[in-house]
């Protein structure tokens, strides 16, 4: 029973190279989320799908993008990496909003932007 | 506008005092909230949804409609209880967003 599996754990990235965050999940969930999380400023959520092959931003997207080709894989694509985007990064997914089941997360993925 | 707001960003109490930690919402209709714990680069996970009025690991939460708060409480707090803590409303409409509020951290002192 694995959740929501994140590869790589952790990453370091030299400025301008690209680079993609895996995210699966195996409990059939339809709505699943990337979020950044920087010290002092709690969850910022990036993207989010519905659905396969339905995706939308979230508050921070810029440099960000997403493809959802199936329900399970919802990876998260970084083009030209910037100092900036130094953070950890965490998926989740859940059933259904109004069902009170809240998100399963990842276990995140630590990237580091040098 | 939708919003979750934890007023202390570190919250530092001794082994067997009683923990509140803040947590007051802006949203028009029923909400839904959550707490999230999350250990030393771990990832996060639910603690208590206010649906369910469960406790667990001894934290209790209650919806107090009225002043828009859903604080996190628990008697006596042990070492094992420093964590981060995240208060999260859901967000309106069909999209299953959840809006974390900025995390108090708890530090349990022996």
């Amino acid at each position: 029973n694995a959740g929501v599996t994140q590869t790589p754990k952790f990453r370091i990235l030299k400025i301008g190279q690209s680079m993609t965050l895996q995210c699966t999940q195996d409990m059939n969930h339809n709505y699943m989320y990337w979020y950044r999380q920087d010290p002092g400023m709690g969850l910022k959520l990036i993207y989010y799908s519905v659905g396969a092959g339905i995706t939308d931003k979230g508050e921070v997207p810029n440099g960000y993008n997403v493809s959802r080709s199936t329900t399970e894989d919802f990876p998260l694509r970084l083009e030209l990496a910037a100092p900036s985007q130094t953070s950890v990064y965490f998926c989740a997914s859940r059933g259904a909003p109004g069902r009170m089941d809240g998100y399963t997360f990842g276990s995140g993925t630590r990237l580091t932007v040098v | 506008a939708q919003r979750v707001t934890q007023p202390e960003k570190l919250l530092s109490v001794f082994k067997g005092a009683p923990v509140e930690l803040k947590c007051n919402y802006s949203y028009s209709g029923s909400p839904e909230l959550f707490w999230y714990v999350q250990y030393s680069r771990q990832r996060l996970q639910l603690l208590l949804r206010h649906i369910s009025r469960e406790s667990i690991k001894g934290f209790t939460a209650d919806l107090n409609k009225g002043e828009t708060s859903f604080h996190l409480k628990k008697p006596f707090a042990q070492e094992e209880d420093s964590a981060m803590y995240y208060c999260a409303l859901g967000s309106s409409g069909n999209t299953g967003k959840l809006i974390f509020g900025q995390g108090t951290t708890l530090q349990v002192k022996p």
